[in-house]
């Protein structure tokens, strides 16, 4: 079974850019979660895509926004990058319909640092 | 408040010691709970879910309090391979997990 898969799994980007991570879900899972992770702290939820669109979104500011793809792969997408976004960013996937909690099962992280 | 709160930590034991630490939450109408693993730069991993009941999987033991609304992990006999970050999870909904900042634990020869 292929499992998560993130790219790329370190980045470095100036303040002010722009920033595309990528994920690829489990096989046969077709909904992806994505997470923040600041140093010493547990991951905070972002958002969460099922069948191509938004299914939920935590506190995170419009210029987090993201993509999920016919083939459930999904994108996180942020813009005028700020010294604060650095963090771990975690993407999980999951299948939901199969009992009352789906387990997330989590890709690497990109660990990316704005500078 | 934060959603989840856990104990924050470090806890340094010897082997074969038990150790339990605790983590609180806020919204009454959380059903569900768990407690993930994360190793150092590493992605987080179910370790187990908490039942009503309690639970144990081998040396781990789960407690849920609904009452006081907090939930507990208790490790057994401990192992040097136990070290790492143990993370509250609840879901208040049907889509997010909601964790904790984690509490660590580091197991000493």
């Amino acid at each position: 079974e292929t499992g998560v898969t993130q790219s790329p799994t370190h980045l470095i980007k100036t303040r002010g850019q722009q920033v595309t991570l990528r994920c690829s879900s489990q096989s046969g899972h077709n909904t992806v979660s994505w997470y923040q992770q600041a140093l010493g702290q547990g991951p905070q939820f972002i958002f969460q895509y099922y069948r191509e669109e938004e299914n939920g979104r935590g506190n995170f500011p419009p210029r987090f926004s993201g993509l999920q793809f016919p083939n459930y792969s999904s994108e996180l997408n942020v813009n005028a990058l700020e010294l604060d976004d650095s963090a771990l960013y975690l993407c999980a996937s999951s299948s939901p319909g199969q009992g009352a909690y789906n387990e997330q099962f989590f890709g690497p992280g990109t660990r990316l640092t704005v500078l | 408040r934060k959603e989840v709160e856990q104990d924050p930590g470090p806890f340094n034991v010897p082997e074969g010691a038990t150790v339990a630490f605790n983590c609180t939450y806020s919204n009454s109408a959380s059903q569900s709970f768990f407690w993930y693993r994360q190793d150092c730069r590493k992605e987080p991993k179910l370790l187990m879910s908490v039942y009503s009941s309690g639970n144990e999987d081998g040396r781990f033991t789960a407690q849920l309090n609904r009452a006081s609304q907090y939930i507990s992990l208790l490790i057994r006999d401990s192992k040097l391979s136990d070290s790492a970050t143990y993370l509250c999870v609840v879901i208040p909904n049907d889509y997010k997990l909601s964790f904790g900042a984690g509490t660590t634990v580091t197991v000493r020869a």
